[in-house]
């Protein structure tokens, strides 16, 4: 248990349905990260959160939008996916951003991921 | 290419066996993190190395930051079965302590 859920484990959603993943720490941390992990493919960070507050978005589709109302929720909203989206989709947090070089608060703990099934 | 170089890719070995995988770069680190994902999971954290030079020991699990904290290595002794999975390292580079991740190193024990 590393104190990150993430909801629901699997989805399968056809190409013009609406979806939302959940995703709560349970750990205090102040930044929330999404993470893409397709099939034989390094982590993509998708979006950054700290204190509430989008910091980062790595060029990502705008039918992929992210939603964190306080600093324990972090949602990706889904509309309009393609069958490319189809992944596992993680979610981690950190105790702050990690600017600071500092282990102790840059460190993320992962969620179990939602494994997505765009058909 | 990735800032952090995971090796091997893949690496299926049998029970019993020793093995070390590697995490290099050409750039310093503040850190190095090892995460373990298991198929379907999320990466799970197993050890931090801060220090040049450092060595950490988690059961049979052998980790070392290199000295100029540019690289890292794990050592597995006597690999079981439960020791299947993606390895993956990640850090802070100094120049941003962007925290960075590999590719990984996938590794299948058999039985």
């Amino acid at each position: 248990e590393t104190g990150v859920t993430q909801t629901p484990r699997h989805l399968v959603m056809g190409m013009t349905n609406k979806k939302s993943l959940k995703c709560e720490q349970h750990l205090g941390h102040n930044a929330m990260y999404w993470y893409k992990q397709s099939a034989k493919k390094p982590l993509e960070l998708m979006f950054v959160y700290s204190l509430e507050e989008r910091v980062e978005n790595n060029s990502v589709p705008s039918r992929f939008s992210p939603e964190c109302p306080n600093s324990s929720h972090l949602f990706l909203h889904l509309h309009t996916l393609q069958p490319e989206d189809s992944a596992l989709y993680l979610c981690a947090s950190s105790q702050d951003r990690g600017l600071a070089g500092d282990s102790s608060t840059d460190t993320q703990y992962f969620g179990p991921g939602t494994r997505l099934t765009v058909l | 290419t990735q800032l952090l170089e995971q090796s091997p890719q893949f690496l299926s070995i049998q029970e019993g066996e020793n093995l070390t995988v590697y995490c290099n770069s050409s750039s310093v680190f503040s850190s190095l993190q090892w995460y373990r994902q298991e198929p379907g999971e999320g990466p799970v954290l197993l050890v931090t190395v801060v220090t040049g030079g450092e060595v950490k020991k988690l059961k049979r699990l052998t980790f070392q930051f290199g000295d100029a904290r540019k690289d890292s290595s794990l050592h597995i002794t006597a690999a079981q079965p439960g020791d299947t999975g993606l390895y993956l390292c990640a850090g802070p580079p100094t120049y941003n302590n962007d925290m960075r991740f590999g590719a990984g190193t996938r590794l299948t024990v058999k039985p």
